[in-house]
């Protein structure tokens, strides 16, 4: 039972274009949202995160979205950057637990 | 460094071996949280810990899998007579007060020959 689904398992955008990588969930308990960035053989990277009290956060060229009715949250990236090749993972938790249910990432190459 | 200290990076066990992980959170923080990776899979939840107490551990193998937190000292995950199938990424996560984002180490890669 995948409780969160990145459908795209990967995405390529030209450098300096907007990247946006999408997250569908299925649980309408989940109120906290996360989004990490993944290089090989490191661990995951906190991004950025959304509760479910609001509809976007914005920290530099980051953006999420959330979109409660339609269990769907996106991470926007603009100006996209070589250096932000990597897979990105989106996350989400409910109140009643502090575990994160990962969803199985996207890989995003950004090429000059 | 004051981010989240795995140790080992990498580690081969043969069948029926004891594996044993060791995460040292983050300066500050008392939240612990195992996740296990498997190839081209999202990450896992395994349990979750605090200080001497074990709060969530829905993740967790019924058998085998052990994870502690000791009052003083690392959190270790703790796999007895390995198997094949444990093979994969271990990856170690700590929180300040269990809200707010979790912060990953770089994690254990553990092997089964």
């Amino acid at each position: 039972d995948q409780q969160v689904k990145q459908n795209s398992p990967s995405l390529s955008v030209q450098e300096g274009r907007i990247s946006i990588l999408n997250c569908d969930y299925t649980n309408s308990m989940f109120d906290y949202f996360l989004w990490y960035k993944k290089y090989p053989a490191e661990g995951p990277t906190f991004l950025i995160s959304i509760s479910s009290i609001k509809d976007k956060n914005e920290d530099g060229r980051f953006t999420v979205f959330l979109n409660k009715s339609a269990k769907h949250l996106s991470l926007h990236i603009v100006p996209s950057q070589p250096g932000d090749s990597a897979v990105y993972f989106c996350a989400a938790s409910d109140y009643n637990t502090d575990k994160l249910i990962f969803g199985t990432g996207t890989r995003l190459q950004v090429f000059p | 460094n004051a981010g989240v200290m795995q140790n080992p990076r990498h580690l081969v066990r043969r069948r029926g071996q004891e594996a044993r992980l060791r995460c040292s959170p983050m300066k500050g923080h008392s939240h612990v949280y195992w996740y296990r990776q498997l190839p081209e899979e999202g990450l896992k939840f395994m349990v979750y810990l605090q200080k001497e107490n074990i709060i969530d551990e829905s993740g967790m193998p019924k058998e085998r899998f052990s994870a502690e937190f000791p009052k003083e000292g690392p959190s270790i995950l703790r796999i007895q007579q390995v198997v094949r199938g444990d093979s994969a990424a271990y990856f170690c996560a700590s929180s300040r007060d269990g809200e707010g984002p979790q912060h990953f180490g770089d994690g254990t890669r553990l092997s089964i020959l």
